[in-house]
């Protein structure tokens, strides 16, 4: 089976451009996350969707990110505009159900570097 | 609040035993999960046991739970280069919604030497 997927693997951007992180969960999960891990501050939920509703967003550090899934098999997470601090692994993860023995799977994650 | 605690950094040689340490303020959890991190790559689930367990065993990894004191390790028998990585804690609960949520902690960074 295909794992999380998602891209690009890497972006580099200049400071003030818009930057679109895209995410292919795992067929048939029903929860997706969004996750950001620096140094600083290790790893953050921004948000995260139920059968593509967004639940709780209270992770989302301002007006410049933004989070979508318009269906099952995919979501988007967009800056606009970028600032260096937004320099970060970006990960997307998915989880079948409420089962209580039933994990968070990762995606690689996307490096990005704002300059 | 809500809080998972660990050391940042564990230094081991390769064959001893690698014991990682994790505490944790949530009393209503249900279950913890230790996870993996190698360079480059995205977390993947290693083990996890419920709140109702004291150990949990599986291959070269041992869990402990000592739910009085909210404490959790996870120790690596044998350790190899290969399991140099960075090891997060993961608290399961619910949220208000009575929606699961993970909270994490930072982290510990395990160098195995030769």
């Amino acid at each position: 089976d295909a794992g999380v997927i998602q891209s690009p693997r890497h972006e580099v951007t200049e400071m003030g451009q818009e930057v679109t992180l895209r995410c292919k969960p795992i067929s048939g999960h029903d929860y997706l996350f969004w996750y950001r891990q620096t140094m600083m501050r290790g790893l953050e939920l921004l948000i995260y969707f139920n059968n593509n509703v967004p639940i709780d967003d209270s992770g989302m550090p301002e007006d410049r990110f933004s989070a979508k899934m318009p269906n099952a098999s995919f979501s988007t997470l967009k800056i606009q505009p970028s600032e260096p601090r937004d320099s970060a692994v970006y990960f997307c993860a998915s989880s079948p159900d409420r089962g209580i023995d039933q994990p968070q799977h990762f995606g690689d994650g996307t490096r990005l570097s704002i300059l | 609040g809500e809080d998972v605690e660990q050391s940042l950094f564990l230094s081991v040689r390769e064959g001893d035993s690698s014991v990682i340490n994790c505490t944790y303020t949530d009393s209503s959890s249900t279950y913890l999960y230790w996870y993996k991190q190698e360079p480059g790559a995205g977390l993947q689930l290693l083990t996890y046991i419920f709140s109702n367990m004291d150990m949990k065993q599986d291959q070269r990894l041992t869990v402990l739970l000592n739910k009085k004191d909210k404490h959790l390790s996870l120790r690596i028998a044998d350790t190899q280069t290969g399991d140099s990585a960075i090891y997060f804690c993961a608290e399961g609960t619910w949220d208000a919604g009575n929606n699961r949520k993970l909270i994490w902690g930072l982290g510990t960074s395990l160098a195995v030497n030769p």
